[in-house]
């Protein structure tokens, strides 16, 4: 989805390196998340934020920080990177609000492949 | 806690037959449930949900889904499948029940569908 755009694309880093992922989103929506893709599992929650004061752990935040510079953006950090975080990872944002809005349809970036060697 | 089992890790199903790819849950509440399709290389793309009312929820690309409340089911289906079909789905579930930091979808590990010619 264009409205959701993640940077960079793809990430070549060695172990120990700090990394930050970027996402940002047009759709004006309050709603957003990071997830990790690994084959088999599915996509799993690190981090999500319901607005810019807002940040929650998901089911795997350790070894990850996020920031949320603004409503449009929300950036993901590996402070110190390792081998098993290598994966797929998409952010994603959603709307609250009346209507179908409320119901958390989320809208996906078109991911970030990040390999830690 | 919610949860989304999807059996099969791959479907194979022949161009113009129907297809059907598998979904069950588990929340405490209502269920809000989701189908999403990723295609290679790309971000997860909303087919369809459902929140209440008609147990047969019609969404994009001719996908439709099936809502069973006793066998905590909701299947995806197609009457005639395409080559151009083949993808990567997820099934999602959140528990209607919960607000605030509960308003999380859970996705299920994903069914990869191969249509073949």
């Amino acid at each position: 989805d264009a409205d959701v755009t993640q940077t960079p694309r793809n990430r070549i880093t060695k172990t120990g390196k700090r990394i930050m992922l970027e996402c940002s989103q047009t759709k004006g929506h309050d709603r957003m998340y990071w997830y990790r893709q690994d084959p088999g599992l599915g996509l799993r929650l690190i981090y999500y934020s319901f607005d810019v004061k807002d940040i929650n752990k998901g089911e795997i935040s350790d070894g990850y920080s996020v920031s949320r510079q603004a409503q449009a953006k929300f950036s993901l950090s590996l402070e110190s990177a390792i081998p098993n975080q290598t994966a797929l990872y998409f952010c994603a944002t959603s709307d609250y609000g009346s209507g179908s809005g409320r119901f958390d349809e989320q809208f996906f970036g078109p991911g970030t492949r990040l390999t830690v060697l | 806690a919610q949860s989304v089992a999807q059996p099969e890790d791959q479907v194979n199903v022949a161009e113009g037959n129907p297809l059907t790819v598998k979904c069950t849950y588990s929340v405490s509440g209502n269920p809000y449930l989701f189908w999403y399709v990723q295609y290679p290389n790309r971000g997860l793309q909303f087919l369809l949900k459902y929140i209440t009312g008609d147990n047969l929820v019609k969404g994009s690309y001719g996908f439709e889904a099936e809502f069973n409340k006793s066998q905590t089911s909701f299947h995806l289906k197609k009457p005639s499948a395409l080559v151009s079909d083949s993808a990567l789905y997820f099934c999602a579930v959140r528990d209607g029940g919960l607000t605030g930091g509960g308003n999380k979808l859970t996705f299920g590990t994903g069914t990869q569908l191969k249509v073949e010619l």
